[in-house]
Formats: C-alpha cells, structure tokens, sequence
C-alpha cells in the first residue's frame, strides 16, 4: 500500500535552514504522472502548498516562498526533501508530504503523510 | 489568505444535507479541475473527490461535487456525526508559480 512519511527537526532556531524528509513506500518516484508535494499548516490554520517535484524531475515552488525553498529526490531511496532557508516563528507548522496525481488540466493529492509538527524558536 | 474563498463555517442536524461553497477565478477553478479534502481533527487531510466529481474507492456517495465557471461545491447528505471536520478545496493555479492552491478551510458542525 501506499504510504509516505515525513521526518526532520521537531525544534529550529530562527535563522537556521530546514532540511524535510519524506520517505514514500508502495509507488515509484519514477512514475509518470505522479510526484510529490510539501504542503504545511500552521495551528488553526489552512493548508497552503510549498512545491512538488515530478518524476521528470520537474519542480515547481510557491511565489512566496520560492527564494527561500528547495526540493529534490532520490529516486533509488524513495525519498523526497524541502530546504527551507532562514526559518522564522511564523514558519512553525505541521509539514505534510502528498503524492500528486496529475494530467493535462488536473492535479490532485491522493495519499498524505501524518504530518510532522516544526516549531521555530529560540 | 487563501487563493480560493470558503465559508468559515457551516452547521446542519444529522441526517440532513449540507453544501460548502469554492470560489476561485479564471486561472485556478476555471481552468482546472477540483478536489476537495476532508480533515478530522489531529490528522491528515484526506482525499474525498477529484476531478471535480469523483470519488476514491471507498468514499461513500453521501459526499459529492461539482464545478460551475469558477466556483465548485461539495455536498453531503444524511449527515453523520463522524462527518464533523475541516474540508478544503484544492485546484492548480496557472497564473502564479503552477502550482497547487486551497482554500481556506470549512469547519463543518453537525449539531
């Protein structure tokens, strides 16, 4: 079965960079059609998407974030990671994984990680 | 603030009906179509309809969908207790960095 797993830092300091790791069992980062997404949710708050790669190693990144943001893959270990640079309080969130589905006109996330919480303070 | 509009809130009895609005525009709902997520407290979001009106193996037909322009709604019918959640919409937005967008999150109260 499809499962995806997030794992990193539970504490940061502000200032220092975040490095995420999601782990993905039961499909192929190699896929077509499909890849990965970050999307975070900070306490009582909405869901907002961060950046998703795609097996042909395309990416794509939040304009609001994007100077701040990178991800990659490692297809033989089935892993998917997010930097984030220059971590700040209002960065503090739980970071969710999601696998994307998507064609021409379509794109949706079909299996999500339980979420890791990322507090940023000093 | 979210790139698609919700409704904070809306509450119905059991066993009735309720509807949650999606509002976008021309460069995310309009072009794309939606999903819609279903987010119990303390866990994950999880998928109910994609594509606008389809649903994952196992979603009951209590929960349905559908897309007008630039505007989608969810419904479910014969409310149940267990339904008592947050439910997010969710499209592709073409204008900004192609990527995904949501909105911001219905608390539905089943009184």
């Amino acid at each position: 079965q499809v499962t995806l797993k997030e794992s990193g830092p539970v504490l940061v300091k502000p200032t220092e960079t975040l490095t995420l790791t999601c782990t993905v069992s039961g499909f192929s980062l190699s896929n077509a059609r499909m890849g990965v997404s970050w999307i975070r949710q900070p306490p009582g708050k909405a869901l907002e998407w961060l950046a998703h790669i795609f097996s042909n190693d395309e990416k794509s990144y939040s304009t609001s974030l994007k100077s701040r943001l990178t991800i990659s893959k490692d297809t033989s270990k089935s892993q998917v990671v997010l930097t984030m640079t220059n971590m700040d309080p209002v960065d503090t969130a739980t970071y969710y994984c999601a696998r994307i589905v998507a064609a021409a006109g379509t794109g949706f996330f079909d299996y999500w990680g339980q979420g890791t919480l990322v507090t940023v303070s000093s | 603030q979210s790139v698609l509009t919700q409704p904070p809130s809306v509450s119905a009895a059991p066993g009735q009906k309720v509807t949650i609005s999606c509002s976008g525009s021309s460069s995310n709902i309009g072009n794309n179509y939606v999903s819609w997520y279903q987010q119990l407290p303390g866990t994950a979001p999880k998928l109910l309809i994609y594509d606008n009106n389809k649903r994952p193996s196992g979603i009951p037909d209590r929960f349905s969908g559908s897309k007008s322009g630039t505007s989608a709604t969810l419904g479910i019918t014969g409310l149940q207790t267990g339904d008592e959640a947050d439910y997010y919409c969710g499209t592709w937005d073409s204008s900004l960095s192609a990527g995904g967008v949501f909105g911001g999150g219905t608390k539905l109260t089943v009184l």
